[in-house]
C-alpha cells in the first residue's frame, strides 16, 4: 500500500501556474496515480490519471518521473475557483485506495 | 442517470441508536468504497468492495458493518452510535480497480 506525501497547503495567485507535488517512495509496479479536488461540502472530483511520463487534459497536467516515485499536478493559470483540497492516490480501488490528508491550495485575488 | 446516491443528506442520532447510511449507483460500477472525513481532516477509507458479495476493512472498520448483496447498492450501518462517529459520509464507486472514481454528495451525521 503506497504512502503519499503532500504538502499541506499552497497559496498563489489568479493567473498563475500552480505546480503540486506528492511523494509516494513506495509506489508499486502495478499503482496508477490519480488526483481528486475537493470544495467544501462536497465529495471530491476526478482531476487526472498518470501511470508515467506526462498526462495532459483540459484542466491540467500530470507529470511522472522515469522512477515514478513522485507526481507534479499541473494547474495552468488558476482562478479563484480552483481554490480546494488536492488529494494525490496510490494504488487501485481493488487493493484499499486511501486518501492522505491532501494539499490546500489557496487562490487570491 | 443519477450516478451516485446517498441518502439521507442530513441525520441527528443519539448516543447508541444504530442507523444505515444508503448508497445507490446506476452506472454498473463493481467498485464501492466508504469513507468519512472529520472537519479540516482527508477522507479515511472504512469499507470497500470489489463486486457482489465480497466486501473488505479499510483503515476505520471498527463500529461500522456493510454488506454488497447487489452491484447497485453498498450501505453502511453503524451499530451503537458514538459521538466519534459525528462526520461527513462518502460513497463512492468506480468501474474497475484503475478508472476515475465518482462520489456521492456526502450524508451529514450528527451523534449526541
Amino acid at each position: 500500500l503506497a504512502k503519499t506525501t503532500q504538502p499541506i497547503s499552497m497559496d498563489s495567485y489568479e493567473g498563475q501556474e500552480v505546480n503540486i507535488t506528492c511523494s509516494h517512495n513506495n509506489i508499486a509496479t502495478n499503482d496508477y496515480i490519480t488526483w481528486y479536488q475537493q470544495f467544501p461540502s462536497q465529495g471530491p472530483r476526478f482531476i487526472i490519471q498518470g501511470y508515467k511520463t506526462k498526462v495532459t487534459n483540459e484542466v491540467a497536467s500530470l507529470f511522472i518521473p522515469a522512477d515514478r516515485k513522485s507526481s507534479t499536478l499541473s494547474l495552468p493559470r488558476v482562478s479563484l475557483s480552483d481554490t480546494a483540497v488536492y488529494y494525490c492516490l496510490v494504488g487501485d480501488y481493488g487493493n484499499d485506495m486511501r486518501f492522505g490528508a491532501g494539499t490546500r491550495l489557496t487562490v487570491k485575488p | 442517470n443519477a450516478g451516485v446516491t446517498q441518502t439521507p443528506k442530513f441525520q441527528v442520532l443519539k448516543t447508541g441508536q444504530s442507523m444505515t447510511l444508503q448508497c445507490a449507483q446506476d452506472m454498473n460500477h463493481e467498485y464501492m468504497s466508504w469513507y468519512r472525513q472529520d472537519p479540516g481532516m482527508g477522507l479515511r477509507l472504512i469499507h470497500y468492495s470489489v463486486g457482489a458479495g465480497i466486501t473488505d476493512q479499510g483503515e476505520v472498520p471498527n463500529g461500522y458493518n456493510v454488506s454488497r448483496s447487489t452491484t447497485e447498492d453498498f450501505p453502511l450501518r453503524l451499530l451503537s452510535a458514538a459521538p466519534s462517529q459525528t462526520s461527513v459520509y462518502f460513497c463512492a464507486t468506480a468501474r474497475t480497480g484503475y478508472s476515475e472514481a465518482f462520489f456521492g454528495q456526502g450524508t451529514r451525521l450528527t451523534v449526541v
